[in-house]
């Protein structure tokens, strides 16, 4: 079956820097992406990783190991702002996005 | 850029009516558009996947009867709830693909709440 792993809920302190992992099994790989998804909001797109390595971005960061069907997200200096979810989703064979449940952030003062 | 616009934002109807809901790629051409509904708390649920000129593809265990989407154009789908019922109250959300790459351009969502 297809499976996509990642903690249901983290907490940080503003300021300070939070990595949130993300493990999958799909029937095939066509990338990896992560979204943010504020309360009561649709998700906005925050990375996409199809090859091995880091991508960074600003605060965020994103890595990938396809050989370990492993992922996460770095997110550097919090802000109260981040206070969200994050959704890891993998392109399976098809193209389809099979999504996590997310990871609700919480970012204390 | 790549927009998606979603009308209504937020609808309440009364229980046995029907809700249509839309989505629109403003600023390109849609080759996929995909209807998600989530729950409070809850992560994203694929609906249905819809290509323009062909009928929808339901995920397992959503009605296609009472879910009805209409993919008229490469930058309008329809969404329409049938006969709702309290427990169809959700937030339900579309996005779209360019042809490459197949990230997902989410519009805003719509919240329906059916009394």
């Amino acid at each position: 079956g297809q499976n996509i792993d990642q903690p249901t809920e983290m907490t940080a302190t503003e300021g300070a820097i939070v990595q949130i992992n993300c493990t999958y099994q799909t029937s095939g790989f066509n990338g990896l992406f992560w979204y943010q998804q504020h309360a009561g909001e649709a998700p906005t797109f925050l990375s996409y990783n199809v090859l091995d390595g880091l991508e960074e971005k600003g605060r965020f960061s994103s890595f990938l190991s396809r050989s370990k069907g492993y992922s996460y997200l770095l997110l550097k200096e919090l802000q109260m702002k981040d206070s969200a979810s994050y959704l890891c989703a993998v392109g399976d064979s098809n193209y389809q996005l099979i999504w996590g449940a997310g990871t609700k952030l919480i970012i204390k003062p | 850029g790549a927009v998606v616009s979603q009308h209504p934002s937020r609808v309440i109807c009364k229980s046995g009516t029907s809700v249509k809901i839309e989505c629109r790629s403003l600023d390109f051409q849609a080759t996929t558009m995909f209807w998600y509904r989530q729950f409070p708390k809850q992560s994203l649920m694929l609906m249905a996947t819809s290509n323009e000129g062909s009928k929808a593809t339901y995920e397992q265990g959503v009605e296609k009867d009472k879910f009805l989407i209409n993919h008229a154009s490469l930058t309008l789908s329809t969404l329409t709830v049938t006969s709702a019922h309290p427990e169809d109250s959700s937030f339900y959300i579309c996005s779209a693909t360019k042809r490459e790459p197949y990230e997902q351009y989410f519009g805003p969502g719509t919240r329906l709440t059916v009394t």
